[in-house]
């Protein structure tokens, strides 16, 4: 089967740096995205890796190892709008999406 | 702006009243989706269409169907929603060509079942 994991909850510091795993096992390896999602609104793209290593992006970087199943986020100089969950997707080799849960972050003063 | 819209963003309907949602989009993308999502589950894929190539996951309800009617409409009928069909529904589009497979989403529709 298709799996993807990723930690339920984390909490982090305002100004900190936090790091969101994701493990993957899919049929075929398009892609892993991640999504931002604040309550009760939609995702929102925040990053794609296709080849492995890191892509950085502002605060925001995403990391990727293919022959590991593994991928990560990290976000630097928290921000109180950060809180929000992250989710982890992998495009399968039929150009679908496979959604993780998410990772609900929550971010203390 | 270019973007993925929903109407209603909220609606709430009885049991067993059908209910229609809709999303348009203007950014001319060849792929739409509908999602299910739950309280802190991941989006539940439940259709896509490939222009008007229409594409059903195993799982999705028959209670659940879609219509495409041009490249910037979609709609998701509910035939008879019952209180386990409350959820966000997710409208989604995406180029679908190499290189393009980056969703973007709709605002989603929250529905309600009393």
């Amino acid at each position: 089967g298709q799996n993807i994991d990723q930690p339920t909850e984390m909490t982090a510091t305002e100004g900190a740096i936090v790091q969101i795993n994701c493990t993957y096992q899919t049929s075929g390896f398009n892609g892993l995205f991640w999504y931002q999602q604040h309550a009760g609104e939609a995702p929102t793209f925040l990053s794609y890796n296709v080849l492995d290593g890191l892509e950085e992006k502002g605060r925001f970087s995403s990391f990727l190892s293919r022959s590991k199943g593994y991928s990560y986020l990290l976000l630097k100089e928290l921000q109180m709008k950060d809180s929000a969950s992250y989710l982890c997707a992998v495009l399968d080799s039929n150009y679908q999406l496979i959604w993780g849960a998410g990772t609900k972050l929550i971010i203390k003063p | 702006d270019a973007m993925v819209i929903q109407n209603p963003r909220y609606q709430v309907t009885q049991f067993g009243k059908p209910v229609t949602l809709s999303c348009s989009q203007t950014l001319n993308h060849n792929v739409m989706y509908w999602y299910q999502q739950k309280s802190s589950q991941a989006p539940k894929l439940l259709f896509h269409y490939y222009d008007k190539d229409f594409n059903n996951e195993a799982d999705t309800p028959d209670n659940f169907q879609s219509r495409r009617p041009n490249t910037s409409f979609c709609f998701l009928d509910i035939r008879s929603p019952g209180l386990g069909d409350a959820a966000m529904y997710l409208c989604a589009t995406s180029r679908g060509t190499e290189g393009g497979h980056e969703q973007y989403f709709g605002p989603g529709t929250r529905l309600t079942v009393t």
